[in-house]
């Protein structure tokens, strides 16, 4: 198993451009999440998935968009990027939704000018 | 969910135990504790969860208060691939794991 991988390891965007962060995992887990984590900070929740087609909001959604059409995937969209959205961000499943390991991916860098 | 208070940072010898405190003292009944580390920029790493009971793995202990508002994870033989960042979570069955990480602690491990 290649566990949870993301795309692309590296991405320098300008204001105003829009991108996908792109999370898979083959391990058949029904939940993903979305997390950032800014410099010496914990990760904050941006969207999470209980299942293919169910997706819903976490602790900071604003400017980021999900979708999950099926269980292997979970993109993250940047609508029209700021400097703010300067960030770390990191993908997650597990398999269930109670007492479960949840398994990261290595994330994204992503440069806002 | 229940916050949880750690320690900014520690320090350990190699080889010697490392213990490390978390206080959830708002701990509600159905809420289980998680133990997760971050090695220099990786994605975090699971480590070891309990609800009432103290409980074991090949990583790491964790030892939790009988009233349940503190816990420590111990490591029983530190090594320097154990300096990382560690996080103390508190986390319902249904909040769709939904890991709320706070500073967590830095733990850095001496030759």
């Amino acid at each position: 198993n290649a566990g949870v991988t993301q795309t692309p390891k590296f991405q320098v965007l300008k204001t105003g451009q829009s991108m996908t962060l792109q999370c898979a995992q083959d391990m058949n887990h029904e939940y993903m999440s979305w997390y950032r984590q800014d410099p010496g900070m914990g990760l904050r929740l941006i969207h999470y998935s209980v299942g293919a087609g169910i997706t819903d909001q976490g602790e900071v959604p604003n400017g980021y968009n999900v979708s999950r059409s099926t269980t292997e995937d979970f993109p993250l969209r940047l609508l029209s990027a700021a400097p703010s959205q300067t960030s770390v961000y990191f993908c997650a499943s597990r398999r269930g939704t109670f007492s479960e390991t949840q398994y990261f991916g290595p994330g994204t860098r992503l440069l806002v000018l | 969910d229940a916050k949880t208070t750690q320690p900014t940072s520690m320090d350990c010898a190699e080889g010697r135990a490392a213990n490390l405190p978390c206080n959830h003292s708002t701990i509600s009944g159905n809420e289980y504790v998680y133990w997760y580390r971050q090695i220099h920029s990786q994605g975090p790493q699971y480590i070891i969860h309990g609800l009432k009971n103290n409980e074991t793995n090949e990583m790491a202990s964790l030892i939790i208060t009988e009233d349940r508002k503190s816990s420590t994870l111990i490591l029983p033989h530190a090594t320097l691939r154990d300096t990382a960042v560690y996080y103390c979570i508190v986390m319902d069955g249904t909040s769709y794991g939904k890991l709320t990480f706070g500073q967590g602690t830095i733990l850095t491990v001496h030759p």
